[in-house]
């Protein structure tokens, strides 16, 4: 069974340009979540997508949306990026109203 | 907001000590879940706890769910090299994880 695929694997943007992150979860999880992670702030909840609804938002600026397609796979869209979203961006996959998330290997922004 | 508080941030311990991290909250916890994430990597499920004092076992790697459901402990029993990594402690509440900070534990050979 494939796990949670997220490309690209690593990026390198300027201020100002916008980036959108793709996720694949796994075969059947019909729910996908984002979280950011920086060596400052820890790991934080971004947003969650299930049947191609938004079911919950954490706090970030309107400059961060998401959707989700009915094939389940999500985009995560950043626009006028800054400095400080440089970080690594996790999508993690669950199976109906199950607890426990399946992470993917994460998309290594870096913002010059 | 809710928090979950990590202590401690790092531990640097012998190959064969003992290690344990520790996750509070102010308020009573609906669940704890704990992750591992390899330097490089991304966090995996170890565990979920759900009832108050529950306590479950992995091998070397014991967590414990405190009775009032406020606090939640991860303990390894004699490290290895392979027990190296950022441990995260979360809750599960209303379609989000709220993540502590992570231990990272570095074991010396």
């Amino acid at each position: 069974k494939a796990g949670v695929t997220q490309t690209p694997r690593y990026l390198i943007k300027t201020r100002g340009q916008q980036v959108t992150l793709s996720c694949s979860p796994i075969s059947g999880h019909r729910s996908v979540s984002w979280y950011q992670q920086t060596p400052g702030q820890g790991l934080q909840f971004l947003f969650e997508y299930f049947s191609e609804t938004q079911r919950n938002k954490g706090n970030f600026p309107g400059r961060f949306s998401g959707r989700q397609f009915s094939n389940s796979r999500s985009e995560m869209n950043v626009s006028t990026l800054e400095l400080g979203d440089s970080a690594l961006y996790l999508c993690a996959s669950s199976y109906g109203t199950q607890l426990v998330l399946t992470f993917g290997a994460g998309s290594r922004l870096t913002v010059l | 907001g809710q928090q979950v508080m990590q202590i401690p941030q790092y531990q640097h311990v012998q190959e064969g000590e003992d290690f344990t991290t520790y996750c509070n909250s102010s308020t009573t916890l609906s669940n704890i879940q704990w992750y591992k994430q390899r330097p490089g990597g991304h966090p995996v499920f170890l565990i979920q706890l759900v009832k108050s004092g529950e306590v479950k076992k992995q091998k070397r790697l014991t967590f414990q769910f405190g009775e009032a459901k406020k606090n939640s402990s991860l303990h390894i029993t004699a490290t290895q090299t392979t027990d190296v990594g950022t441990y995260f402690c979360a809750e599960y509440n209303t379609g989000k994880l709220i993540f502590g900070q992570g231990t990272t534990l570095q074991v010396k050979p």
